[in-house]
């Protein structure tokens, strides 16, 4: 079993749509959540760290769920910038990050 | 600043050759790794490195070696390239071990044919 789990999609919507993508984590001892954002032949960039409240920034809202061990990620009035794949990260106390291997996102006009 | 720098960015190999992949960073980071991204597999961790002179493995270290005799530059030395690491290999780098922000290279793709 994969320590990081999400779909790998394709996830296709409309502009304007509001999409959430969901991710497992398997180690109860993870302590850090984020995710990252990565463009097609593109390095991986820091979108958000997740908070165990929940957090926004504009149009994202991360959400953990820390007695189910999932995290999520909403994405409102999608944008045609928003395609991409997005990765799910943890970190379990001061171990190295681990990466899932990302949900692919399609906005179409 | 440069950020982070990878050379080359595009590299074809014979099985059984060997070769240097540059890292180097300009933001005196104390932390730097190295990662692979194949298909469907996401990142896994390879080497990394949380200051000069002190370097340890990830997850898939067989098949490759680091070394971190500078603060700003952290090579990874393919021994014996084999088919199996055809790959993306990414460098990151971060203030420190607790930093969330790794910043990375734009990635270096390899052909091992």
């Amino acid at each position: 079993r994969k320590e990081v789990e999400q779909d790998p999609g394709p996830f296709n919507v409309p502009e304007g749509a509001t999409v959430a993508f969901n991710c497992t984590y398997s180690n109860s001892a993870s302590q850090s959540f984020f995710w990252y954002r990565q463009d097609c032949r593109k390095e991986p960039k820091l979108l958000m760290s997740v908070y165990s409240s929940g957090n926004e920034d504009g149009r994202f809202t991360a959400q953990l769920n820390r007695a189910s061990q999932y995290i999520s990620l909403l994405i409102r009035d999608s944008k045609l910038s928003d395609s991409a794949t997005y990765l799910c990260v943890v970190r379990a106390g001061r171990r190295a990050l681990t990466f899932g291997s990302g949900t692919r996102l399609q906005v179409q006009p | 600043n440069a950020g982070v720098t990878q050379t080359p960015k595009f590299q074809v190999l014979k099985t059984g050759q060997s070769m240097t992949l540059q890292c180097a960073q300009d933001m005196n980071h104390e932390y730097m790794s190295w990662y692979r991204q194949d298909p469907g597999m996401g990142l896994r961790l390879i080497h990394y490195s949380v200051g000069a002179g002190i370097t340890d493995q990830g997850e898939v270290p067989n098949g490759y070696n680091v070394s971190r005799s500078t603060t700003e530059d952290f090579p990874l030395r393919l021994l014996s390239a084999a088919p199996s690491q055809t790959s993306v290999y990414f460098c990151a780098s971060a203030p420190g071990t607790g930093e969330a922000t790794q910043y990375f290279g734009p990635g270096t793709r390899l052909l091992v044919l």
